[in-house]
């Protein structure tokens, strides 16, 4: 089993609209989680880190839910400067290393 | 904002060559990484380096890589020996707390690697 998984995508969504991914780990051990956010061939860059309690800064909203090993992320409004790869990274309690997911792939068109 | 800064951002090389990827990590961060990203893949990690001795490794480092951290600024990667298959961006991060905290790691924009 994956240690994260992610669906790749991609999502295509219009500007404007409303869009949601998942991400799901295996180790419940788990201890710090965020989202990246990737441009082509560019580093990945941290997006938000997510909160047991959840959290928002403007347009994302993230939640992490322990029991079921999930973290989401979440965009309105979406705009064309939105388009990228989101990366959900976990770092499990004690190794102080992230592990990354393999990317969710948005693009906004017009 | 600080930053970690890679040098250089492109390199190419010959199979079979020794190559180093230097990085300067942000400098109160007390955790280091080597990440390496093939073309249209996942991040993958290779090592952690903490309290100037690697922390953990990850089957990709195997005897062919080395990391050194000569005088407190740089954290060098070594490439021994290089293969077709190591072509790959590679990114350097650092990390104040390890991820402990909502401050995360910051990353590097990389050296990109191209062995012909």
């Amino acid at each position: 089993r994956k240690e994260v998984e992610q669906d790749p995508g991609p999502f295509n969504v219009p500007e404007g609209a409303t869009v949601a991914f998942n991400c799901t780990y295996s180790n419940s051990a788990s201890q710090s989680f965020f989202w990246y956010r990737q441009d082509c061939r560019k580093e990945p860059k941290l997006l938000m880190s997510v909160y047991s309690s959840g959290n928002e800064d403007g347009r994302f909203t993230a939640q992490l839910n322990r029991a079921s090993q999930y973290i989401s992320l979440l965009i309105r409004d979406s705009k064309l400067s939105d388009s990228a790869t989101y990366l959900c990274v976990v770092m499990t309690g004690g190794s102080y290393i992230p592990t990354f997911g393999r990317g969710t792939s948005l693009i906004v068109h017009p | 904002e600080p930053e970690v800064t890679q040098t250089p951002s492109h390199q190419v090389t010959q199979m079979g060559q020794e190559v180093i990827l230097r990085c300067v990590p942000i400098s109160n961060h007390l955790y280091f990484y080597w990440y390496r990203q093939i073309l249209g893949q996942k991040v993958e990690f290779l090592v952690s380096f903490y309290n100037n001795e690697i922390s953990e490794k990850s089957e990709i480092f195997d005897d062919q890589f080395s990391v050194e951290r000569p005088d407190g600024s740089n954290f060098t990667l070594k490439i021994r020996s290089t293969k077709l298959e190591d072509s790959a961006m590679y990114f350097c991060a650092s990390s104040a707390d390890g991820g402990a905290t909502s401050y995360g790691y910051t990353f590097g924009s990389g050296t990109r690697l191209t062995v012909v």
